[in-house]
């Protein structure tokens, strides 16, 4: 089983919607969750970032974290067709001297305008 | 410009040439890393380094040798290139501070072997 599992989609919405996106993790001592963003033919981009459990808000983006369940989303309130890109989640350890950084497959997003 | 630039940004080649990615940044960064991406498996690390005296393998290592030159260089390494190393390869730096560790990518070596 992968650490981080995500839907690859393709998703497509219509501009204004709200869209959900999701990735299930496997467990480990301590971790951070991030949410790139890659448009096509570039190199993905830091959007979110948090390493809580709850919610984190940055303009139209939610990041949400529920260990308890070992889930986490990421949230666009009102889409723009300038949204449209693959989102890919991933997951953080560090520890003395160690690093580990998994990525999910990514899910691509289209919004229509 | 760019603060991670990658060349060649294409390449094709054929199947046992030995070829080198080149990854360049100006971040200052200690931390380098070079990943692989390709359809349906998503971002897959192949060798990072913590510093110029530090590499270390990453999830798929195999068929790949890395350099570090300097602070600001490190290199991928095909010895014998074969056609499904054919792939979106990334470069990424990062520094640590505190328990965040951010990365931020290269714009991509997009290679094919045929």
């Amino acid at each position: 089983q992968k650490e981080v599992e995500q839907d690859p989609g393709p998703l497509s919405v219509p501009e204004g919607a709200i869209v959900s996106l999701n990735c299930t993790y496997s467990n480990s001592a301590f971790q951070y969750f991030m949410w790139y963003r890659q448009y096509s033919r570039k190199g993905p981009e830091l959007l979110m970032y948090t390493y809580s459990s709850g919610n984190k808000e940055d303009g139209r983006f939610t990041a949400q974290v529920d260990k308890s369940s070992k889930y986490i989303s990421l949230f666009i309130r009102d889409s723009q067709p300038s949204d449209s890109a693959t989102y890919l989640c991933a997951k953080g350890e560090t520890g003395a001297g160690s690093y580990q950084l998994t990525f999910g497959k990514g899910t691509k997003l289209s919004v229509i305008p | 410009d760019a603060d991670v630039t990658q060349t060649p940004r294409n390449r094709i080649t054929k199947t046992g040439k030995r070829i080198m990615l080149e990854c360049s940044q100006t971040k200052g960064h200690d931390r380098m890393y070079w990943y692989r991406q390709d359809p349906g498996l998503g971002l897959r690390l192949i060798y990072y380094s913590f510093d110029v005296k530090d590499i270390n393998k990453g999830e798929i290592s195999d068929g790949y040798s890395v350099s570090r030159q300097a602070q600001a260089k490190f290199s991928l390494s095909l010895e014998s290139a074969i056609p499904n190393q054919t792939a979106l390869y990334f470069c990424a730096t990062s520094v640590a501070w505190d328990s965040q560790e951010t990365q931020y990518f290269g714009p991509g070596t997009r290679l094919l072997v045929l």
